[in-house]
């Protein structure tokens, strides 16, 4: 039961470089979402995607692109890395229903340099 | 817009005491209201959570009830562990949106 895979754990970027951050999940959830951690924010919103082929922005869109091509994949691409974007980014998913329960992945620990 | 407020940590407490983590929300519409719990190195997992006014929600020993008239969600234990040792988050969706307080870390002492 693999739940919501988020790869990589860690990475550090140079400026301006650009990298994605993956997502799958293996539970048919329609709705996926990408969140930023940073101390004493909480957890922000940056994307999220109600099905395959929609996506829509969050609370902080900037610097970020998102795309759903399959339901199981919600991948998040920083075209030109900023130190801002220094965080540990969570992707989530819910089951239909309107439940609300999100699950969430591991985590993936970025630094900007 | 949509909002949570929290109580600021963090939290320090003897094993076997009691815990309250102040929640208030702000939301247009009517939100369903979640305790989420966070242990070190590993993502969000769901602790309990409410759907519509005066339900309490339950789990491990947690409780919180939704409260529309303070519009809040405080969570209480009644007899903390020292394995409750984590970051506690409030959140509520009214649709295709979450929000989530800042947190508040509790340490539990033995």
């Amino acid at each position: 039961n693999a739940g919501v895979t988020q790869t990589p754990k860690f990475q550090v970027l140079k400026t301006g470089q650009s990298m994605t951050l993956q997502c799958a999940q293996d539970m048919n959830h329609e709705y996926m979402s990408w969140y930023r951690q940073d101390p004493g924010m909480g957890l922000r919103l940056i994307h999220y995607s109600v099905g395959a082929g929609i996506t829509d922005q969050g609370e902080v869109p900037n610097g970020y692109n998102v795309s759903r091509s399959t339901t199981e994949d919600f991948p998040l691409r920083l075209l030109s890395a900023a130190p801002s974007q220094t965080s540990v980014y969570f992707c989530a998913s819910s089951p239909p229903g309107g439940t609300g329960e999100l699950f969430f992945g591991e985590g993936s620990r970025l630094t900007v340099l | 817009g949509d909002s949570v407020t929290q109580m600021e940590g963090p939290v320090t407490l003897s094993e076997e005491a009691f815990l309250t983590i102040n929640c208030t929300y702000t939301a247009t519409g009517y939100p369903s209201l979640f305790w989420y719990v966070q242990y070190p190195g590993e993502g969000l997992q769901l602790l309990l959570k409410a759907t519509k006014a005066d339900d309490k929600g339950s789990n491990k020993g947690f409780e919180a009830t939704y409260r529309k008239e303070t519009t809040s969600f405080h969570l209480e234990k009644g007899s903390v562990q020292v394995s409750d040792s984590a970051v506690y988050f409030c959140a509520l969706t009214t649709g295709n949106q979450f929000y989530f307080g800042t947190g508040t870390s509790l340490t539990v002492i033995p």
